[in-house]
């Protein structure tokens, strides 16, 4: 069994500071790990995933993660933040990305907001 | 990248009407496609899996009857809400498998008003 927990339902930062998005996993195999990020009433953009390579992730927009397995983490975060930030931050978590059928876990998600 | 075309974005509909919303692999073939259904402010929830050529695999608690899936091609799957009624109304969004590039693509989502 898999589940992913996002600890924080909500995180509002200033324009141009930090972000962090936390995410707790649990899995029985080697998971695969991803973040999507959805804006209002649209599908979901992958912002960058883990699949046993690297531990630390470069994904779109200057998004990064960093997989810890002692810790089962996989934060997200973001020197600094814009406007156009402001969406929807889901963490998800796959037994492994290649194989057609396996099915993803959705993490509750979590909702930032920045202010001017 | 992989696109994945769904339609329609939105839909009204009156109660004990269906409803069937499309979701298209444009420039790759989906041998498994995944249907998602959102309520507002919540997480994405797993309605079914949709393998082309068999019968959709439901999730626990999901009526087949009610939410009929078809996936009868490479690039293409169906969802139908059947008889719907308000407590259908939600944000239905659906995800494709890109073989080729290993990863999951999703649909732009599509959400339906039952009135």
């Amino acid at each position: 069994a898999q589940s992913v927990t996002q600890l924080d339902s909500h995180v509002s930062v200033s324009e141009g500071t930090p972000v962090l998005l936390r995410c707790n996993y649990s899995s029985s195999y080697s998971p695969s790990l991803f973040w999507y990020v959805q804006h209002p009433n649209k599908g979901l953009q992958l912002l960058l995933k883990y699949t046993s390579a690297a531990t630390l992730v470069k994904g779109i927009n200057g998004f990064e993660a960093e997989f810890k397995k002692s810790e089962t983490s996989f934060h997200l975060t973001k020197p600094s933040a814009h406007m156009s930030d402001a969406a929807e931050y889901f963490c998800v978590v796959s037994l492994t990305e290649r194989t057609a059928g396996n099915k993803l876990t959705f993490g509750g998600g979590t909702r930032v907001l920045v202010k001017p | 990248g992989a696109v994945v075309s769904q339609h329609p974005s939105r839909v009204i509909c009156k109660s004990g009407t269906s409803v069937k919303i499309e979701c298209r692999s444009l420039d790759f073939q989906a041998t498994t496609m995944f249907w998602y259904r959102q309520f507002p402010k919540q997480s994405l929830m797993l309605m079914a899996t949709s393998n082309e050529g068999s019968k959709a695999t439901y999730e626990q608690g999901v009526e087949k009857d009610k939410f009929l899936i078809n996936h009868a091609s490479l690039t293409l799957s169906t969802l139908t809400v059947t008889s719907a009624h308000p407590e259908d109304s939600s944000f239905y969004i659906c995800s494709a498998w890109d073989t080729a590039n290993y990863g999951y693509t999703f649909g732009s989502g599509t959400r339906l008003t039952v009135v």
